[in-house]
């Protein structure tokens, strides 16, 4: 059974720069979230992909911007980098089932923007 | 919003040892989730244990369980028989059933856990 996998594992951009991360869901998993993760601190929540749509999100400006697949994989686009920008990018996907969502993570992007 | 609160930036435990690592939050939502996650050094997110607040008892995974007080709003996790594989920093989470918290886990600050042989 395939966890949650992301591409690539390290990425370095300059600032201004466009970046784009990957993600591809567990097995059966249909809903994919995104999380910005600072040294030190605890992940934030940047939003949530479900039927191929944002469900939810996050306090992050709209040069964070996302979408999901079809076959409920997922990408997040981050624009005109800034030197903040530089995190680990965690995904999560889990079942929409109604009333409960148990989030299981992925390896993680590290960015560094220089 | 809810907030979530680690309020033990560290802690320590010799091997084989039992530590407790406490977490409160505030929401004013009447049904949610709790986690807590373990992410050891290579970063990645594991889950440890989950706890729906609408259950009185309380969740256990092996040496893993948790004193969930609702009215207390207090989730703690005690780590039984302590290995050195359980070092890693430990984040308690929440997340809303409904409404605008739905679907968005909220972390505390995180606790690092070092287990001593």
């Amino acid at each position: 059974d395939a966890g949650v996998t992301q591409s690539p594992t390290h990425l370095i951009k300059t600032r201004g720069q466009q970046v784009t991360l990957r993600c591809s869901p567990k097995s059966g998993h249909d809903t994919v979230s995104w999380y910005q993760q600072a040294l030190g601190q605890g992940p934030q929540f940047i939003f949530q992909y479900y039927e191929e749509e944002e469900r939810q999100r996050g306090n992050f400006p709209d040069r964070f911007s996302g979408h999901q697949f079809p076959n409920y994989s997922s990408e997040l686009n981050v624009n005109a980098l800034l030197l903040g920008d530089s995190a680990l990018y965690l995904c999560a996907s889990s079942l929409w089932q109604g009333f409960q969502e148990t989030q299981y993570f992925g390896p993680g992007t590290r960015l560094l923007v220089l | 919003a809810q907030t979530v609160t680690q309020s033990q930036p560290e802690m320590s435990v010799q091997e084989a040892e039992t530590v407790t690592l406490s977490c409160t939050y505030d929401t004013s939502e009447s049904d949610y989730y709790l986690f807590w996650y373990k992410q050891p050094p290579s970063r990645q997110m594991i889950l440890v244990i989950r706890q729906e607040a609408y259950k009185q008892q309380n969740a256990t995974e092996n040496r893993f369980s948790v004193n969930f007080q609702k009215a207390a709003k207090s989730f703690s996790l005690k780590i039984s028989d302590s290995q050195l594989g359980d070092a890693a920093m430990y984040f308690c989470a929440f997340i809303g059933a409904g409404g605008t918290s739905y679907g968005k886990l909220t972390f505390g600050q995180g606790t690092i856990l070092t287990v001593h042989p």
